[in-house]
C-alpha cells in the first residue's frame, strides 16, 4: 500500500534560522499521487498548509515551500527563516489521483522554534 | 476559516460499552471522513461517507464501527462494543467535494480512552 515517511520526529530550530523537514513517499498507483503538508497548531485541528498535484511543481504558503520530486519520491518542507509562531506539528501526506480523498499520513514532525 | 467541531475533546468509557463520537462538519459540505491516530503512530483513514452511505472503509473499520449523519446533523462514529485497542484520537473531516482541488477540513479530535 501507500506510505509516507518523515524521518524526524522532533526538530528544534532557533528563530530566524532555516528549516527543512524531510518527507519521502511510496505510492502504488500508476499515476503520480497528490502531495500535501498539513499543520496542527496547539489546540487546533489539522489544517492544510500547501499541496502540489503535479510532479515537478513547487507549492508555497506562509513562507513555507515544498517541491514535488518524483525521481527522489520526496516532498521536503522548507522555510528560509522560521518564527516562534511556526511551532506546531507538521504532517506530510499523499492521496491517490482520482481517489476518494483518502489521505495517507506520515508520522508527523514536532517543530519547536526557540526565540 | 471553516471549522469542524468535535465535542467533547476527551471521552472515557469502560470496555464493552457503546460510545458515539460526534462531529459537526463545515456547513454545506457533503463528504465526511473519520481518521484514527493511536498514540505515537500515524493518523490512519477509517472511512468516508457521502449521501447517507459509506463510500470506502479501511481494514481498521471493524464490524463494531458504524457511521451516520441523521437529518443532516452531526456526523457520528459509533463503536459498539468498545475494546481496549479502540483507545485513540479520532479525527473527523469534511469536504465540499472530491478530487484534487478539494480541501479536507479537520476537527481537533476526540481522545477516546477505553478502560
Amino acid at each position: 500500500g501507500d506510505s509516507v515517511t518523515q524521518t524526524e520526529g522532533q526538530v528544534t530550530v532557533s528563530e530566524s534560522k532555516s528549516l527543512i523537514i524531510n518527507c519521502t513517499y511510496s505510492a502504488t498507483s500508476i499515476g503520480y499521487p497528490n502531495l500535501f503538508w498539513y499543520v496542527r497548531y496547539p489546540g487546533e485541528g489539522l489544517q492544510l498548509l500547501l499541496k502540489v498535484i503535479t510532479a515537478g511543481q513547487k507549492g508555497s504558503s506562509r513562507g513555507f515551500e515544498a517541491t514535488y520530486n518524483k525521481e527522489a519520491t520526496s516532498f521536503h518542507l522548507q522555510k528560509a527563516s522560521v518564527q516562534e509562531s511556526d511551532s506546531a506539528v507538521y504532517y506530510c501526506a499523499l492521496s491517490e489521483t482520482g481517489g476518494n480523498n483518502k489521505l495517507t499520513f506520515g508520522q508527523g514532525t514536532v517543530l519547536s522554534v526557540i526565540p | 476559516g471553516p471549522k469542524v467541531l468535535q465535542i467533547p475533546s476527551h471521552q472515557i468509557i469502560d470496555m464493552g460499552q457503546m460510545v458515539t463520537l460526534n462531529c459537526d462538519p463545515v456547513s454545506n459540505h457533503l463528504y465526511f471522513y473519520w481518521y484514527k491516530q493511536i498514540l505515537g503512530q500515524q493518523m490512519e483513514f477509517l472511512v468516508n461517507f457521502y449521501n447517507g452511505k459509506v463510500m470506502e472503509k479501511s481494514k481498521l473499520f471493524k464490524d463494531q464501527f458504524s457511521v451516520e449523519r441523521p437529518d443532516g446533523s452531526y456526523f457520528t462514529l459509533k463503536i459498539q462494543p468498545t475494546a481496549l485497542e479502540d483507545s485513540a484520537v479520532y479525527f473527523c473531516a469534511s469536504s465540499s467535494g472530491l478530487g484534487e482541488s478539494e480541501t479536507l477540513y479537520f476537527g481537533s479530535g476526540t481522545r477516546l480512552t477505553v478502560l
